[in-house]
């Protein structure tokens, strides 16, 4: 399969603990973003990658939220001391970095539960 | 501010029975308006890209429009595998797309 693949697909974590997600995007592809997603909302940007440069943030990215991409490669996403409004679907995606119109291509996501 | 609005946020059709659903659009500068499918418990489907006001784009019973203040994904003879979320997503800016809350297809058999 040489779609992008996140990693693990469901997390359950008690509040305060630290979780981290990983995204391998599809291999071509130099742009990689990560979202969020609640129950009957589409997908919100958290930020995305240039390749290993972190270009941009949301507010929505809080000071306990961190994300890398070394070597331009694969990415992580950590939320440290998780509550309980962290439960949603963390979704990657990747794209190729068209100057124009870009399209992304989503991974499975990752189901994060707070207790 | 840049804004993305989905109708209905749910339908139910009828196995066959044809119908559209809307996406409306306010953006400071549209790059590209984008369909995805997304089925419970896992990422969005990618389906169309569209650039400029009256293309066309079709997949099977799929065929997508668009103008400058909106966009439809007509669903013709819909049969019950096409039942899922559809969301629409538009570009404002290299790096960044905007996502509709979607619409929630249901096609009974």
């Amino acid at each position: 399969d040489t779609g992008v693949s996140q990693d693990p697909r469901h997390k359950i974590t008690k509040r305060g603990q630290n979780v981290t997600f990983r995204c391998d995007p599809i291999s071509e592809h130099n742009r990689l973003y990560w979202y969020r997603q609640t129950l009957g909302q589409g997908p919100e940007f958290l930020t995305y990658f240039q390749n290993e440069a972190q270009l941009e943030k949301s507010r929505l990215l809080s000071d306990r939220f961190s994300a890398e991409r070394p070597k331009g490669s694969f990415s992580t996403l950590e939320i440290q001391r998780t509550e309980q409004g962290d439960s949603a679907m963390y979704l990657c995606a990747s794209s190729l970095g068209e100057v124009s119109t870009d399209t992304q291509y989503f991974g499975p996501g990752t189901r994060l539960t707070v207790l | 501010e840049d804004q993305v609005t989905q109708s209905p946020e749910a339908l139910r059709l009828q196995e066959g029975e044809s119908s559209s659903l809307n996406c409306s659009y306010t953006v400071s500068g549209l790059r590209g308006l984008f369909w995805y499918r997304q089925d419970p418990g896992k990422g969005p489907e990618f389906l169309f890209t569209l650039y400029s006001a009256g293309e066309e784009k079709e997949k099977e019973r799929l065929k997508a429009t668009l103008t400058k203040k909106e966009s439809f994904l007509h669903i013709t003879a819909p049969k019950p595998e096409d039942s899922a979320t559809y969301l629409c997503a538009v570009q404002v800016r290299a790096s960044k797309i905007i996502f509709g809350s979607g619409t929630r297809l249901s096609i009974r058999p």
